[in-house]
């Protein structure tokens, strides 16, 4: 089975632009999360979506969206990119309250 | 969200067995123990999870402490690909969403 792809892999940016990140679940997966991960540090969750529901929301600003489509794909995006959004961008699927299946993730620069 | 505490660093010799701490004294009845790792370069990937028993599966065991406040994650057998970061997280599964909480992890260095 495949696993959890993401895209692009990596997108350079410059400030005040915005970005769309796209994310496919684990075939049979309707969870779909989203992690920010700064070099050195463990990811930090942002959005949660099941059945096309947010569930929940971590700690950033309004600039970050989501939603998820019928097939259960996702996209993040950000607007007004700032330099402090220079960051591996995780998704991760689960079925729902089972353990999560990480994508590699996409490694965006803001400069 | 509850937290926990784990040292920044643990090095281990090849087919060694690792035992990784994990503090956790605020726990509540319904978190649940989980541990992720996260090689170089990749996402985490799911190592295992427990309530109050210990809990063994293909990767690694967990003992948790009776009181819940600790628990140990176990590598019998350490190897090159073992080397990564573990994280040690509480998930509330009486909450509506399954979010991880990351800390900073422990990065396990193993030698040959």
């Amino acid at each position: 089975d495949a696993g959890v792809t993401q895209s692009p892999t990596h997108l350079i940016k410059t400030r005040g632009q915005h970005v769309t990140l796209r994310c496919s679940p684990i075939s049979g997966h309707k969870s779909v999360s989203w992690y920010q991960q700064v070099l050195g540090q463990g990811p930090q969750f942002i959005f949660q979506y099941y059945e096309k529901e947010e569930r929940g929301r971590g700690n950033f600003p309004d600039r970050f969206s989501a939603r998820q489509f019928p097939n259960y794909s996702s996209e993040l995006n950000v607007n007004a990119l700032l330099l402090g959004d220079s960051a591996l961008y995780l998704c991760a699927s689960s079925r729902d309250r089972y353990e999560q299946y990480f994508g590699p993730g996409t490694r965006l620069t803001v400069t | 969200d509850a937290k926990t505490t784990q040292p920044n660093s643990m090095e281990s010799n090849e087919e060694e067995p690792v035992h990784l701490p994990c503090n956790h004294s605020t726990i509540s009845g319904t978190d649940y123990i989980h541990w992720y790792r996260q090689l170089p370069s990749q996402g985490p990937e799911y190592v295992i999870h427990g309530l109050t028993s210990n809990v063994n599966n293909r990767m690694a065991s967990l003992a948790i402490a009776e009181d819940r406040k600790s628990s140990t994650l176990i590598l019998h057998r350490a190897t090159l690909r073992d080397a990564a970061v573990y994280y040690c997280i509480l998930r509330d599964e009486g909450g509506n969403t399954d979010k991880l909480i990351f800390g900073t992890g422990t990065r396990l260095q193993v030698f040959p």
